[in-house]
């Protein structure tokens, strides 16, 4: 499974937009980037899922360059109940598969 | 479409006792994973069930254990609780249809406290 690194922690204010970068550099043929965000004495929930290029939804986007061993989750215009740890997430796309979760990315929103 | 629903919410458990905790899969799906969460750490794979049988686990010891059931609910039993079992253990249920990450929901959890 490959490993991912992300920063620790990142600060932003209200409005604003955050990008989060993750570095996958082992991430093989049959696996997906996917990200997930956590609140507190909560279980954790889906945000996106992507292969290759760009992919948007309405609450993220997620950019991933050609070689795929990183990419990005852009969150528009951030509120304070965006406040969560993100998790970013390779994960094969056959067969028995299990998330591998990291220490994810806290992000603090401020007004 | 009903999500993940785990019970109880909060457990207080003492050393050496065992204790069993109940999770019911979202409408449809028929796997169902467990997940534990220490604080500050994101969550760490138990072990998975499809079909009634174990078909997946993480590091962890064999008094982890667990049932999925014809309905597809499942239980986690750990025995011989230790401290360092305190934790929030979350359940996931998902489909079996190979697609990356995606399609897994996760109850809210159980907080398990071992004094």
């Amino acid at each position: 499974l490959a490993k991912t690194t992300q920063p620790i922690s990142m600060d932003s204010y209200e409005g604003q937009e955050v990008n989060i970068t993750c570095s996958h550099n082992n991430i093989a043929t049959n696996d997906y980037i996917t990200w997930y965000q956590q609140f507190p004495s909560q279980g954790p929930r889906f945000i996106i899922q992507g292969y290759k290029t760009k992919v948007t939804n309405e609450v993220a986007s997620l950019f991933i360059p050609a070689d795929r061993k990183s990419s990005t989750l852009s969150l528009p215009r951030v509120s304070l109940s965006d406040t969560a740890v993100y998790y970013c997430l390779v994960v094969m796309n056959t067969g028995f598969q299990k998330l591998v979760f990291g220490t994810g990315t806290r992000l603090l929103v401020s007004p | 479409e009903t999500g993940v629903t785990q019970s109880p919410t909060h457990l207080i458990k003492t050393r050496g006792q065992q204790v069993t905790l109940r999770c019911s899969s979202q409408s449809g799906h028929n796997t169902v994973s467990w997940y534990q969460q220490a604080l500050g750490q994101g969550p760490q794979f138990i072990f998975q069930y499809y079909r009634e049988e174990e078909n997946g686990r993480g590091n962890f010891p064999p008094r982890f254990s667990g049932l999925q059931f014809p309905n597809y609910s499942s239980e986690l039993n750990v025995n011989a609780l230790e401290l360092d079992d305190s934790a929030l253990y979350l359940c996931a249920s998902s489909l079996v249809a190979g697609k990356g990450g995606y399609g897994y929901t996760f109850g809210s959890g159980t907080r398990l406290t071992v004094v």
